[in-house]
């Protein structure tokens, strides 16, 4: 149990063109998903907090503007990144919270990479 | 920075051989958690523990948890070449949603 699946696992695209990211818990309910940013050999980076139903809490730093994100139901969550360049070049991580209290997990997607060009 | 810090950064074991990480955290936390990370990969989830534990094993896995050092340390036993891998430790704030992550230990298994 406890599945969470991203599409695409990889992307390329121009310059000043939009990308969507779809992450989705296949095996159970997620009120709470997380976006996160990960460059080479570090660890990862907090960029948002996408709550179903309501609108997601960016962290300091994050444009939300630029990094759209739509919980619109209890296992989907997208982002999307708009007008992308090539700084934007990433690889995006999402997870799913799963449990209450003490066994509160998250459980990760496999990773989205971004390419632009 | 609220960035949780592990050690050692990288480490290069042989096979058949014990490898110990460490991580250290800043806040209070409700529990704590180890996830494994594959080169270009997801993370995957490892194990749990629950601040009021202070040792917990699962399999190859041995997780020690010190909340008055606010430390923790990952044991793998009997390392194999598939073990090879980068692993984060997590953590979540007490009375927050955020999980705040280790920098990671990149592990290097020989064979």
């Amino acid at each position: 149990g406890a599945v969470v699946s991203q599409h695409p696992s990889w992307v390329i695209c121009k310059s000043g063109t939009s990308v969507k990211i779809e992450c989705r818990s296949l095996d159970f309910q997620a009120t709470t998903m997380f976006w996160y940013r990960q460059f080479p050999k570090q660890s990862l980076m907090l960029m948002a907090t996408s709550n179903e139903g309501s609108k997601a809490t960016y962290e300091q730093g994050v444009e939300k503007d630029k990094f759209l994100i739509n919980h619109a139901s209890l296992t989907l969550s997208t982002l999307t990144v708009t007008s992308a360049h090539p700084e934007d070049s990433s690889f995006y991580i999402c997870s799913a919270l799963t449990g209450t209290g003490q066994q509160e997990t998250q459980y990760f997607g496999p990773g989205t990479r971004l390419l632009v060009l | 920075s609220q960035q949780g810090e592990e050690d050692p950064q990288a480490l290069s074991i042989q096979e058949g051989e014990n490898a110990t990480m460490n991580c250290s955290y800043k806040t209070s936390i409700n529990n704590l958690q180890w996830y494994r990370q594959n080169s270009g990969r997801g993370l995957v989830h490892l194990i749990l523990i629950r601040s009021n534990e202070r040792e917990k094993h699962s399999g190859r896995l041995r997780v020690t948890l010190d909340t008055s050092k606010k430390s923790s340390s990952l044991l793998i036993t009997a390392s194999r070449a598939a073990d090879t891998a980068s692993y984060f430790c997590a953590t979540r704030t007490s009375g927050t949603y955020k999980y705040i992550f280790g920098t990671g230990t990149r592990l290097k298994v020989l064979a």
